[in-house]
């Protein structure tokens, strides 16, 4: 168990729709990144955010948005979904800002069907 | 563009050999480098890192080795043990610029150890 936790575990859901995935780090880390993973593709970095500021940008598209709350905990939000976005969503946290030597921790991820 | 490149798809090793996986890249700017291990229905679980001020980095059964002139690094396993067959993914990342805190996943190696 990393100790970060991420809701809901799978999400079934229709195109045009939109979702919110969330994710709590580990105790005492600042920085939170979401990660999605598809299946003809890798772990593909989206957005990371270090104590409420949005920190780095991945290829995340404009649909998509996020952000990270004063208690820490964050919101990934996917609207006008597209069958494309069907993939496993995962949310990482490490303790501070320094992205280079931070191990970053993974939560079980959340994976997203969508119809 | 794929900037971090596990070459093998699979990787089938013999209970007690060493079981080597391999992982190229081709951005100059990284400079740390990381393996992580991941089982089904899990997220990714923090292996072994690497700085490039360093060729090698031992934990215990792992060991890491960075040939930065080739740009290529390699996990080693020593002895492999069952447990140990999961999806091996290798990540890096790079110093300052927008690439801070941003981690640039292979696509994965899945290893198998045979009892």
């Amino acid at each position: 168990d990393s100790g970060v936790t991420q809701t809901p575990k799978h999400l079934i859901t229709a195109t045009g729709q939109r979702v919110t995935l969330r994710c709590s780090p580990r105790s005492g880390d600042l920085s939170v990144y979401w990660y999605q993973q598809s299946l003809d593709q890798g772990l593909q970095f989206l957005i990371q955010y270090y104590n409420g500021e949005e920190r780095a940008k991945g290829n995340i598209l404009e649909r998509f948005s996020a952000q990270q709350f004063p208690d820490l905990h964050s919101e990934l939000n996917l609207s006008s979904l597209e069958l494309g976005d069907s993939a496993l969503y995962f949310c990482a946290s490490s303790v501070g800002n320094s992205g280079l030597t931070d191990t970053q921790y993974f939560g079980p991820g959340t994976r997203l069907t969508v119809l | 563009d794929q900037q971090v490149k596990q070459n093998s798809p699979s990787l089938s090793v013999q209970e007690g050999r060493i079981s080597i996986l391999n992982c190229d890249y081709t951005n100059s700017m990284f400079d740390y480098f990381l393996w992580y291990k991941k089982y089904p229905a899990e997220g990714p679980t923090f292996l072994i890192s690497i700085s490039s001020i360093k060729d090698k980095n031992e934990d215990g059964r792992f060991t890491v080795f960075l040939n930065k002139s080739a740009k290529h690094l390699s996990l080693h396993i020593v002895p492999s043990q069952p447990g140990d067959s999961a999806v091996y993914f290798c990540a890096a990342s790079a110093r300052g610029g927008t690439s801070y805190g941003k981690l640039t996943f292979g696509q994965g190696t899945i290893l198998t150890v045979h009892p």
